[in-house]
């Protein structure tokens, strides 16, 4: 079993819908969760980074960590063509992130 | 430049070779990653530097890779007698220090270096 779990998608949507990501881990001493996204032959960039249980907003982008079920979403709202990428799930210590691996997402105009 | 920089952008080799990785990190990040992406499996941790030294070689997949940096800076991912299976991206990344928040901080990614073996 892999430490992260990331469901591997493809995933459509039209444009302007609310588009749910989500991951699972098992390692209990994660701390960092972070969720980046990465276009065709680009490497990953950082969209949102939490070290808490909850909710942190960022725009149309809201990630979620549930500790107690080791559970990690990323939503976005008002989805558009541009948001159209591999986003990744990641969690971990203060040495070492792992990464789930990835879910493509296209946005259709 | 601003950002992390590595090259070759693109390697193809004959299985059987060695190829040299390099990555330039962020001037004054001190922590840097090593992070293997093959198609449909995410990143692969590989190997975390602290400064010049590696205090986490754990994801090294064979005695066939080795790593190094240099100066606190610039790192070479090294691979020996290279296979077919060890086709893949190899990202490179960096993070500023965060000993005192304990956290990793931010990973700033390269574009990778894209290795194919024939």
């Amino acid at each position: 079993q892999k430490e992260v779990e990331q469901d591997p998608g493809p995933l459509s949507v039209p444009e302007g819908a609310i588009v749910s990501l989500n991951c699972t881990y098992s390692n209990s001493a994660f701390q960092y969760f972070m969720w980046y996204r990465q276009y065709s032959r680009k490497g990953p960039e950082l969209l949102m980074y939490t070290y808490s249980s909850g909710n942190k907003e960022d725009g149309r982008f809201t990630a979620q960590v549930d500790k107690s079920s080791k559970y990690i979403s990323l939503f976005i709202r008002d989805s558009q063509p541009s948001d159209s990428a591999t986003y990744l799930c990641a969690a971990g210590s203060a040495r070492q992130l792992t990464f789930g691996s990835g879910t493509q997402l296209t946005v259709l105009p | 430049g601003a950002g992390v920089s590595q090259s070759p952008s693109n390697k193809v080799t004959e299985k059987g070779k060695d190829v040299e990785l390099r990555c330039d990190p962020i001037s004054g990040h001190t922590a840097l990653y090593w992070y293997r992406q093959s198609l449909g499996q995410g990143l692969e941790f590989l190997i975390y530097f602290q400064g010049n030294s590696a205090p986490d070689k754990s994801g090294l997949p064979s005695d066939r890779f080795s790593a190094e940096r240099t100066g606190g800076s610039v790192s070479t991912l090294t691979i020996q007698r290279t296979q077919q299976e060890d086709s893949a991206v190899y990202l490179c990344a960096s993070s500023p220090n965060m000993v005192l928040a304990g956290g990793p901080g931010e990973l700033f990614f390269g574009e990778g270096s894209r290795l194919t073996v024939l």
